[in-house]
């Protein structure tokens, strides 16, 4: 069974912040990684997707990956009220297969108070 | 906004019933995947068509089927409802079967 385990949370940061969310999964074959954003009531909206070890930078949002610990992390820079919501993270199918299974963490709510 | 779009926004059906989901994919995508999302958990993968055919399947039971079509829009449909179908339903599009995977506004089923 793969798994996907994100920091719980809720996590609580000031305005301007760094937000730190963090993800381990379990197939080390695993190959492809995916940061969501889902407000509350809505549907999962695609922030950051990485494939290779090290970081990704994108405006405020910074994908981190390390396979070795099978650990990704996404960090939010200045952070905005209007960053509130679920982050979930997907790690997709290992490599060898058909399709692109998504597997999903349980997501960790953060929360920017001014 | 993603292009991909679902329909109906939301369904209320009573236990035992049959209900059919609709997806269109975003233009230039093949391959629709389908997940369902209890309240406060990540999305579930139920399964993937990918040009007509189903291409991968979660550990839903067999009362949870789709369809494909020419067009590549896609629909679930799940018969006989439990209390615990209750949740929101999630069409994702791609541009392949192992692509990035974009979601539609979802549809939130509650039965009774």
């Amino acid at each position: 069974q793969k798994e996907v385990e994100q920091n719980s949370g809720p996590l609580s940061v000031p305005e301007g912040a760094i937000a730190s969310l963090n993800c381990t999964y379990s197939d080390r074959g695993s190959q492809s990684f995916f940061w969501y954003r889902q407000y509350s009531g809505k549907s999962p909206e695609l922030i950051m997707f990485i494939y290779s070890n090290g970081d990704k930078e994108d405006g405020r949002f910074t994908a981190q990956l390390n396979k070795a610990s099978q650990y990704v992390s996404l960090l939010i820079r200045d952070s905005q009220p209007s960053d509130s919501a679920t982050y979930l993270c997907a790690v997709g199918d290992a490599g060898g297969t058909s399709y692109g299974k998504l597997t999903f963490g349980q997501g960790t709510i953060l929360t920017v108070h001014p | 906004e993603t292009g991909v779009t679902q329909s109906p926004t939301h369904l209320i059906k009573t236990r035992g019933q049959q209900v059919t989901l609709r997806c269109s994919s975003q233009s230039g995508h093949n391959t629709v995947s389908w997940y369902q999302q209890a309240l406060g958990q990540g999305p579930q993968f139920i399964f993937q068509y990918y040009r007509e055919e189903e291409n991968g399947r979660g550990n839903f039971p067999p009362r949870f089927s789709g369809l494909q079509f020419p067009n590549y829009s896609s629909e679930l449909n799940v018969n006989a409802l439990e209390l615990d179908d209750s949740a929101l339903y999630l069409c994702a599009s791609s541009q392949g079967s192992g692509e990035t995977q974009y979601f539609g506004p979802g549809t939130r089923l509650l039965v009774l």
